[in-house]
């Protein structure tokens, strides 16, 4: 079946813009989450889903960023007044969530790379 | 200190030799995941463990929850296992994955 997918794949941005990612997870799976992937940061957990609600949201960086979850399904990440720091590649990934998450494989979307000049 | 530490940051193997991937974390765990990245590629997940060892193909993933501390090998290395290897853990009460730095792996021919 398919796999996560994302959208759009590469973004490019003024600085002070608003910008929406969109994350597709795999059908079926109640668990989402969103990652980031800085240059010289590595990957750093935002938000996570389960259904529509999101029990955790510690890693959203600034009250800029908000995330939202529809009908279980597709996700949008918002980030208000995007600043070059913001440049990261966003990543989403899903699971299946049956159990509570801890010990489920997380699949991975292909990320979308977002470039804030 | 980072919750997960990995090493060597960078690896480089000749084909055909044997790899280990070190990693160590510092909290309560309920999983550890090993992860690959190849280069402006998706992330893949290879293992997820909580106990024991695990294999798949050429690839073998080992924890020690008393230690903790999980190792990545891979047998008779090919270019191919050219990629980042990131080991990330979830913790006893959450569902996040914590992530290590990774490991650059190059296999030359």
């Amino acid at each position: 079946g398919a796999g996560v997918s994302q959208s759009p794949s590469n973004k490019v941005t003024e600085k002070g813009k608003d910008v929406e990612l969109r994350c597709d997870p795999i059908s079926g799976h109640t668990a989402l989450y969103w990652y980031r992937q800085s240059l010289g940061q590595g990957l750093e957990f935002l938000i996570y889903f389960q259904g529509n609600s999101a029990p955790d949201k510690s890693g959203l960086p600034s009250d800029r960023f908000s995330a939202e979850r529809t009908g279980g399904s597709v996700s949008t990440l918002t980030i208000q007044r995007t600043q070059q720091e913001d440049s990261a590649v966003y990543l989403c990934a899903s699971s299946l969530g049956s159990r509570g998450g801890p010990q489920e494989t997380q699949y991975f979307g292909p990320g979308t790379r977002l470039l804030v000049l | 200190k980072n919750e997960v530490e990995q090493s060597p940051q960078n690896l480089t193997a000749q084909e055909g030799e044997f790899i280990t991937i070190n990693c160590s974390y510092s909290v309560g765990i309920s999983a550890l995941h090993w992860l690959q990245q190849h280069p402006g590629g998706g992330i893949v997940s290879l293992f997820m463990l909580s106990s024991g060892k695990k294999k798949h193909g050429r690839l073998i993933a080992t924890i020690n929850i008393q230690e903790k501390h999980s190792s990545l090998h891979i047998t008779a290395s090919h270019p191919r296992d050219s990629a980042v290897y990131i080991c990330a853990v979830t913790g006893e009460y959450g569902n996040k994955l914590v992530f290590g730095a990774g490991t650059i792996l190059r296999v030359k021919s």
